[in-house]
Parts: C-alpha cells; sequence; structure tokens
C-alpha cells in the first residue's frame, strides 16, 4: 500500500534561518506531489506542484521554493524565513488517474520567531 | 474551476445523520464532486467524490442532485470523532497533467454529546 511521510512534524525556526521540509511517498512511481500551507485560521493554500522530477509549478510567488530530486520525493525550502512563513505544511501525492483524489501527509507545523 | 459555496458551521446532535450541503452552480460537465475532511491539526482525509450518480462508501454517502448544482455530504450515525471542518471540492485540471485541488473554508460541523 501507499504511504506519504512527512517531517519533522513541529519546527521552531528563527527569522532569517534556512528551512528544509521533506516529503517522501512509497508504494507508487511517478506520483504527482504537492505542498500546501495553512496559515492560523485560514484555508489550505497550494504553494506548488509537480508532475515529476525536477518538474516544479509554482502558484503563489513567495519566500519559498521546492525540489523534487527523486521520484517520490518533494521537498519544500527557503533560504530566509520570514514572520510571515509560519503556518502548517502538509505535502500530499496523487497517481496519475486521480481516481480516489489526494492523499495528504501528516503536516509540519513551523513557528517563525 | 467551480466554485463551491459551503455553510461556515453547523451542529450536530451524536448518533444523528449529519447531512453536510454544497452549492456549485456552475460547475462543468466533466468535473467531480469531491469531500475531504480536516481535524484539528491533522491534514485533510479524503472522504468520497462522485460525478453525476450517488455514492456511498464506509464513511459517508454522497447525494448530488439531478442538474448537479448542488450535493450533500451524509454522515449517518456521528460520533464525537466525525468534529472537523468539512470541505466541498470541485476537481480541476491542469494541462500538465496534475489535479489541483482548491480548498475553500469549508463547513466546521461539531458534533454534540
Amino acid at each position: 500500500s501507499q504511504t506519504i511521510h512527512q517531517w519533522p512534524a513541529t519546527l521552531v525556526q528563527p527569522v532569517g534561518s534556512p528551512l528544509s521540509l521533506e516529503c517522501t511517498v512509497e508504494g507508487t512511481s511517478n506520483p504527482n506531489l504537492y505542498w500546501y500551507r495553512q496559515a492560523a485560521g485560514r484555508g489550505l493554500q497550494l504553494l506548488f506542484y509537480s508532475v515529476g522530477i525536477g518538474q516544479i509549478s509554482s502558484e503563489v510567488p513567495q519566500n519559498l521554493s521546492a525540489s523534487r530530486p527523486q521520484d517520490r520525493q518533494f521537498i519544500l525550502s527557503s533560504k530566509k524565513l520570514l514572520l510571515s512563513d509560519s503556518g502548517f505544511y502538509l505535502c500530499a501525492w496523487t497517481g496519475t488517474l486521480f481516481n480516489y483524489g489526494y492523499t495528504f501527509g501528516s503536516g509540519t507545523r513551523l513557528t517563525v520567531v | 474551476d467551480a466554485k463551491t459555496t459551503q455553510p461556515p458551521s453547523m451542529d450536530c446532535a451524536e448518533g444523528r445523520a449529519a447531512n453536510l450541503p454544497c452549492n456549485h452552480s456552475t460547475i462543468s460537465g466533466n468535473e467531480y464532486v469531491y469531500w475531504y475532511r480536516q481535524i484539528h491539526s491533522q491534514g485533510p482525509q479524503y472522504i468520497i467524490h462522485g460525478l453525476k450518480n450517488n455514492e456511498t462508501n464506509e464513511m459517508a454517502s454522497l447525494i448530488i442532485t439531478e442538474d448537479r448544482k448542488s450535493s450533500t455530504l451524509i454522515l449517518p450515525h456521528a460520533t464525537l470523532r466525525d468534529t472537523a471542518v468539512y470541505y466541498c471540492i470541485v476537481r480541476a485540471f491542469s494541462g500538465a497533467g496534475s489535479y489541483q485541488l482548491t480548498f475553500g473554508k469549508g463547513t466546521k460541523l461539531s458534533v454534540i454529546p
């Protein structure tokens, strides 16, 4: 069966520090991968999606970037965090047929201080 | 993408059926209706989806009107663990082959003992 792993679960980082969040999927190949962010009390915002290795599409211009170095690995990064980067970051995947929608990871709660 | 409209909040007595409405009057003929829920501090969880026929699985039933302009998610016997934000989403298709989901604000369902 397919599983999605996301870590760390929580993270407290100072303003100006770098960020790296990792997401991996097991039990499938060539998944579509997504990064979402949920600010406190807000809805889910799509940040990036990827349909293949090295293919990244950005939905919102921001202080963040994403990379997909391997088929089942998706990384969210920042060179210098801002206070506004605080939030709940979620990784998700779908198969190419999308018959059953997204499967989300357990999320990373990032607090920038 | 077709937009959806949901009530911001609803209450339901434990053991009763919870009926969550969703309006999607601009839905296109090839767009599916998806339902997800998000329990506090967790990633969203897929519940059910449908095109035009009513659907049922172990979690819920989905009733879609004949004109497809609205739908209702039914949790037949709500429990306290069903307290969550429920999202009704119409699937957007990206020409790149990915399937982006746009999450609105959803309906916060509170199951009351």
